[in-house]
């Protein structure tokens, strides 16, 4: 399974572009990324997903270079509200099994 | 669609008690997944149950385990608790695969 490694924590302020990039050097092929938010005492709520290329929807882009082995969550114009605890999630679709990173921390400050 | 349902969302057990977690998937997911969160560990994997079969499992000891009903539910159960075992209990359920996964709320126990 993919070994997965994202900064610990993040500071931004209002208004700003946030870039978290997740490292999943041994991601395999059938492995597809996956990136949730999480409050706290709740569930992670699905952000965005992909497996190769650029991925956008209403909240997020995620940022997936040829060679896979690393991605890049895009937050554009964050608010106080996106304060939480971002995870990246690699999940391998031959295995069934999911890996995810120890996740980023970001604080939004006004 | 409703999104997934896990009960209870709190639980206060002793050591060495037996505990049973529920779970009701998305409507019309067949997969449901089991995660444990803790400070020190992070998210980890447990299990994964598929049309009422396990289909992965994770590092964790056979006092976890899980099973799955014909309408998807699922039961995880942990016996001889221990401290280490209080965390934040999480399932998750995906339509066919676990590409996309969608998270309950969670119950947490906390094991005295």
């Amino acid at each position: 399974l993919a070994k997965i490694t994202q900064p610990i924590s993040m500071d931004s302020y209002e208004g700003q572009e946030v870039n978290i990039t997740c490292s999943h050097n041994n991601i395999a092929t059938n492995d597809y990324i996956t990136w949730y938010q999480q409050f706290p005492s709740q569930g992670p709520r699905f952000i965005i997903q992909g497996y190769k290329t650029k991925v956008t929807n209403e909240v997020a882009s995620l940022f997936i270079p040829a060679d896979r082995k690393s991605s890049t969550l895009s937050l554009p114009r964050v608010s106080l509200s996106d304060t939480a605890v971002y995870y990246c999630l690699v999940v391998n679709t031959n295995a069934g099994k999911s890996t995810f990173g120890d996740g980023t921390t970001l604080t939004v400050k006004p | 669609k409703a999104g997934v349902t896990q009960t209870p969302r709190y639980l206060i057990k002793t050591r060495g008690q037996q505990v049973t977690l529920s779970c009701s998937p998305i409507s019309g997911h067949r997969s449901v997944s089991w995660y444990q969160q803790t400070p020190g560990q992070g998210l980890q994997f447990l299990f994964e149950y598929f049309s009422e079969t396990q289909r992965n499992k994770g590092n964790f000891p056979g006092r976890f385990s899980g099973r799955q009903f014909s309408n998807s539910r699922s039961e995880m159960n942990v016996s001889t608790l221990e401290l280490g075992d209080s965390a934040l209990y999480l399932c998750a359920s995906t339509d066919r695969g676990m590409e996309t996964q969608y998270f309950g709320p969670g119950t947490r126990l906390l094991v005295l």
